[in-house]
């Protein structure tokens, strides 16, 4: 079966500071990959989505960055982190196709100080 | 509209009741509209995908429709239980754009 493995659970950072939160997969080849982002209030934000290795798209523009060095493997960083940064990160894979389910990791709570 | 509403915001019911909440999306490039429950400390769990108009789809006593042409969804639960407690949420899939909705947060009061 399909496991998503996301860490740290949380992390607590100075402004000014890089980032790195990692997002596996296991159990499933060439998945979608993504990050979430869920603000204080508000919604899940979709920040970044990739098809393959090498392939971000990015939806936002902001501070952060996404790379998938293997197909399993999706990476947010930052290199200097921002008070607006702060939130609940959510990785989350799917099957290709807007018109499959997707299914999440256990999130990043991430706090700036 | 490009943006996704959901409401109420928040529901709180009885243990037996039936109740049900509203998505509203935009009409307009849709390909595909989901409905995840998200559970305090667990990550969201897919209930739904629907992709045609008129859609209708169930899950034990939880069912949801679609209607693509004016732009939403609606998701029932019947007979309420306790463990039925938690945050659902809509998300509309464009050809370009996912965009989630704020959630419903139901509580179910035994």
């Amino acid at each position: 079966s399909q496991t998503i493995h996301q860490w740290p659970a949380t992390l607590v950072q100075p402004v000014g500071s890089p980032l790195s939160l990692e997002c596996t997969v296991e159990g499933t080849s060439n998945p979608n990959l993504y990050w979430y982002r869920q603000a204080a209030g508000r919604g899940l934000q979709l920040l970044f989505y990739s098809v393959g290795i090498g392939q971000i798209s990015s939806e936002v523009p902001q501070n952060l960055s996404a790379s998938r060095p293997q197909d399993r493997q999706f990476i947010l960083s930052s290199k200097k982190l921002l008070l607006s940064d702060s939130g609940f990160y959510l990785c989350a894979w799917s099957v290709m196709g807007p018109g499959q389910p997707q299914h999440f990791g256990d999130g990043t709570r991430l706090s700036i100080l | 509209i490009l943006n996704v509403e959901q409401s109420p915001q928040s529901l709180h019911v009885q243990e037996g009741d039936s109740t049900n909440f509203t998505c509203s999306f935009p009409s307009s490039n849709f390909y595909a509209l989901h409905w995840y429950r998200w559970e305090t400390a667990k990550s969201p769990e897919a209930l739904f995908v629907m992709t045609l108009n008129g859609d209708e789809k169930k899950k034990g006593r939880i069912s949801a429709t679609l209607n693509t042409k004016e732009g939403y969804s609606y998701l029932y639960i019947k007979g309420s239980q306790p463990e039925d407690s938690a945050t659902y949420l809509c998300a509309f899939f464009g050809y370009d754009k996912v965009i989630f909705g704020p959630g419903t947060s139901l509580s179910v009061i035994p």
